[in-house]
Formats: C-alpha cells, structure tokens, sequence
C-alpha cells in the first residue's frame, strides 16, 4: 500500500501570502493518479486538482498543482479567506484509494 | 446539477447493522464507478470501498473486508452501504462519492454530504 505524508501539518499564513503544500508518496505515483482535495469544517471534500496538475471544473486559477513520481505540491498563489481549510492529497493504486494525513491552513 | 444525497446513518450498538443509501442525479449513474469515503471525529480521510459500472468489480480497504458489501442499482441511479458487524472504529461521517469514468484519471469527482453512523452500546 502506498503512504502518502503531507507536510507541514498546519501552515499558518496571512491573506495575500503564497501557500505551498507538500505531498510524498512511499513510491511512485502516476500523475494520472494524483489529485488535491480541500475541505472545509462540516462539508464535504471539495476535488481541487486531478492528474497531479489539472484544476477540476470552477476552480480559481491561483491553486495549482504540480510535480511527479514521490513528490507532489499543491500551490495556491495568493491566499483568499476562502481558501483556510484543510488539504488532503490523494492516490490510486492496487485497486484502491489513499490520502495523505492533511494539511490545516490557518489564518495566522 | 450532480447531486449524491446518502442516507440511512444512525446509532447502532457494536455488533449491528446498517444500510446506507446514496441517490444520485444530475450525470449518467451508470457511466461512472462510485466509491463510499468515511471520516471519523476530527480524523482524515479513508477510502472504504467501490464498485464498477456494472456493479461487477468491487474492491473494499482491508479493515472492512468481510463485514461491508457495496452494491447499486442503476435503474435506482442508487449507491448502497450494507454495514455488518459494525465495530466502534467504524464511528465516522460515511459519503458517497462519484468516482472513475474510464477517462484514465482516477479522482473522486463530486461528493455526497454525508451521514454519521455511530458505533456505540
């Protein structure tokens, strides 16, 4: 089974800064297999990014995705209130799907 | 407008079961593979299981091997959750989420809202 670690735990940043988000797989990933998800306290998952650097449908273009193999990274450019949340990676492999721990994004 | 609305959580002591539903709208049910997703109190995400199109491939993680079973009818456009010998472990938000679309990117795509199952004597 592939282990996805999310790092930092919790980043607390300020409106208008950069946010980069850190995804490692235990081994490689397919990109095709990749996809970023945020989710805010009482609602469901939201689909941000698939194929490691595709934003899903609605998405704004300051979150991107990118990176390949082991490790992955979630950006978002310019942080909006909207955007503190919590971000979870995920994979697929061996006909099944895994998720990274999360990562809390706080207002600091 | 895609639409998953689950059903059917509860309190059920240790031991007991469940049957979650999950009615789709909105997309072509029977195009797409769906997954069940559960989250416990204040913890992360874990995949519990999915199933095919055609309802002939299911795959479950292992905690859950032997006890769940997942079905559909896509006549319904309806996702199912048999919960048996339910554990206390097995307390979390349970959503339904659409999944695999034979398009060669495995995500899941839409999410239910959920529904609590609540393991507890």
């Amino acid at each position: 089974e592939i282990v996805l670690t999310q790092s930092p735990g919790t980043l607390s940043l300020s409106p208008g800064e950069r946010a980069t988000l850190s995804c490692r797989a235990s081994q490689s990933v397919s990109s095709s297999y990749l996809a970023w998800y945020q989710q805010k306290p009482g609602q469901a998952p939201r689909l941000l990014i698939y194929g490691a650097s595709s934003r899903a449908t609605g998405i704004p273009d300051r979150f991107s995705g990118s990176g390949s193999g082991t490790d992955f990274t979630l950006t978002i450019s310019r942080l909006e209130p909207e955007d503190f949340a919590v971000y979870y990676c995920q994979q697929y492999g061996s006909s099944m799907y895994t998720f990274g721990q999360g990562t809390k994004l706080e207002i600091k | 407008e895609v639409q998953l609305v689950e059903s059917g959580g509860g309190l059920v002591q240790p031991g007991g079961s469940l049957r979650l539903s999950c009615a789709a709208s909105g997309f072509t049910f029977s195009s797409y593979w769906m997954s069940w997703v559960r989250q416990a109190p204040g913890k992360g995400l874990e995949w519990v299981a999915n199933i095919k199109q055609d309802g002939s491939e299911k795959y479950y993680v292992d905690s859950v091997k032997g006890r769940f079973t997942i079905s559909r009818d896509n006549a319904k456009n309806s996702l199912y959750l048999q919960m048996n010998s339910l554990r206390a472990e097995d307390t979390a938000v349970y959503y339904c989420a659409r999944d695999y679309d034979s398009s060669g990117y495995y995500y899941l795509g839409y999410w239910g809202q959920g529904t609590l199952v609540t393991v507890s004597s």
